[in-house]
């Protein structure tokens, strides 16, 4: 089935630094892909919709600036992390759109912000 | 923003036994689809039912749409311990591809 990877699958990082993460859908093209954050014991909150050749679209209350997204190729989206802080350490997953409105999903990355 | 609600927040039950979790929205949905998250992995689709479905079956795995009521359930037969995991909600708003989850059921099988 079709798969998406995220890299890497763990960062620790000091504080000020910036992130980047990767996304690729690996036997499949995505014109679309979406980037959710996850806190400890709680559920998925979408931050942007990465749309191809075009600008991301953010939900309301994420920074554009502190979260910068690029979908660069048909198989690629990228969130980079700006002046990462501690508040920022969290689950950071990707998804890919798939048949009839479902999602497959990277298995996430883990970033924590010394 | 998060518009699911889900009970119980945390269930634990004996393998064998039958595990139900609900989920409630509050817009307009195309279809509900339930995802199940291992600890600190990503989310693998479990099920799907359209806004005109009422109720749908896959393996062990029964959903039950009330659009009246704005709820859903999942109802996990036999449990095993290997269902242990985060389940969640999701709904397929109209109009958008995005997808807004619930706050997830911790289910815990006790062998």
């Amino acid at each position: 089935g079709a798969v998406v990877s995220q890299h890497p699958s763990w960062v620790i990082c000091k504080s000020g630094t910036s992130v980047k993460i990767e996304c690729r859908s690996l036997d499949f093209q995505a014109t679309t892909m979406f980037w959710y954050r996850q806190f400890p014991k709680q559920s998925l909150m979408l931050m942007a919709t990465s749309n191809e050749g075009s600008k991301a679209t953010y939900e309301q209350g994420v920074e554009k600036d502190k979260f910068l997204i690029n979908h660069a190729s048909l198989t690629l989206s990228t969130l980079t992390v700006t002046s990462a802080h501690p508040e920022d350490s969290s689950f950071y997953i990707c998804s890919a759109p798939a048949q009839l409105g479902t999602q497959y999903f990277g298995p996430g990355t883990r970033l924590l912000v010394l | 923003s998060q518009q699911g609600e889900e009970d119980p927040q945390a269930l634990s039950i004996q393998e064998g036994e039958n595990a139900t979790m609900n989920c409630s929205y509050k817009t307009s949905i195309n279809n509900l689809q339930w995802y199940r998250q291992n600890s600190g992995r990503g989310l693998v689709h479990l099920i799907l039912i359209r806004s005109n479905e009422r109720e749908k079956h896959s393996g062990r795995l029964r959903v039950t749409l009330d659009t009246s009521k704005k709820s859903s359930s999942l109802l996990i037969t036999a449990s095993r311990a290997a269902d242990t995991a985060s389940y969640f909600c999701a709904t397929g708003i109209q109009g958008a591809q995005k997808l807004v989850f619930g706050q997830g059921t911790r289910l815990t099988i006790n062998p």
